[in-house]
């Protein structure tokens, strides 16, 4: 079935670094790929997605870009700050009749310290 | 309110109790969706609905999980006889239709001891 695999944390940072979270997905047919982020103490939220190949999504200085033929979708940002600090998921869904279920990784935490 | 609103946000309660869960979507939202977030891991699909049907129930993971949302807006999820192992968060979300933009409660935390 169709599956999120994305790197272990904790990932530690200095503040102004770069960031790179890997993904990569398996999946049948064309999914739409997503990166949510969990804040503490706060419910999870959508980052940003792409819904096919090459699409680049983006937000809040977040990047990804939809590789099919590395099936990834790894999340960058140029220069964190202490306030990106919080668990990042990346996930899919199905296309078509499955549209609606999202399949998550099992998250990332990141520690950006000042 | 603005947001997904989840309650209680925590509870505990004994092996072979049973407990229910309560979600009130953002208004005007049809699609309601239930997971479940055990430590360490992602959120796992439970259930969906789609007004006041059920329509994809495939994640419950067995038959003491029962979900209900009877007239289109708040759901319930059920669990009967619990066991240590149903000790997640479970996490409510909502959106304007199947496949629209989910948005998230900040989720119940049940512990059965």
């Amino acid at each position: 079935g169709d599956s999120v695999t994305q790197m272990e944390g904790p990932v530690t940072l200095s503040e102004e670094a770069f960031l790179t979270i890997n993904c990569t997905y398996t999946a049948t047919g064309y999914p739409s790929l997503f990166w949510y982020v969990q804040y503490p103490g706060e419910g999870l939220q959508l980052l940003l997605k792409a819904t096919k190949a090459d699409d680049k999504g983006s937000n809040k200085g977040f990047e990804a870009t939809y590789r099919k033929e590395t099936t990834s979708f790894h999340l960058e940002k140029g220069s964190v700050q202490v306030s990106d600090s919080a668990v990042y998921f990346c996930a899919l869904s199905g296309d078509l009749d499955s549209s609606y279920k999202l399949i998550f990784g099992s998250g990332t935490r990141l520690l950006v310290r000042p | 309110g603005a947001g997904v609103s989840q309650t209680p946000s925590n509870k505990v309660t004994e092996k072979g109790k049973y407990v229910e869960l309560r979600c009130d979507p953002i208004s005007g939202h049809t699609a309601l969706y239930w997971y479940r977030q055990s430590l360490g891991q992602g959120p796992e699909f439970l259930i969906y609905f789609q007004g006041t049907g059920a329509a994809d129930d495939s994640g419950l993971p067995n038959d003491r999980f029962f979900a209900v949302r009877p007239e289109g807006s708040v759901s319930t999820l059920k669990i009967q006889r619990t066991e240590r192992g149903d000790s997640a968060v479970y996490l409510c979300a909502s959106s304007l239709s199947a496949g629209t933009k989910l948005f998230f409660g900040s989720g119940t935390q049940l512990s059965v001891l």
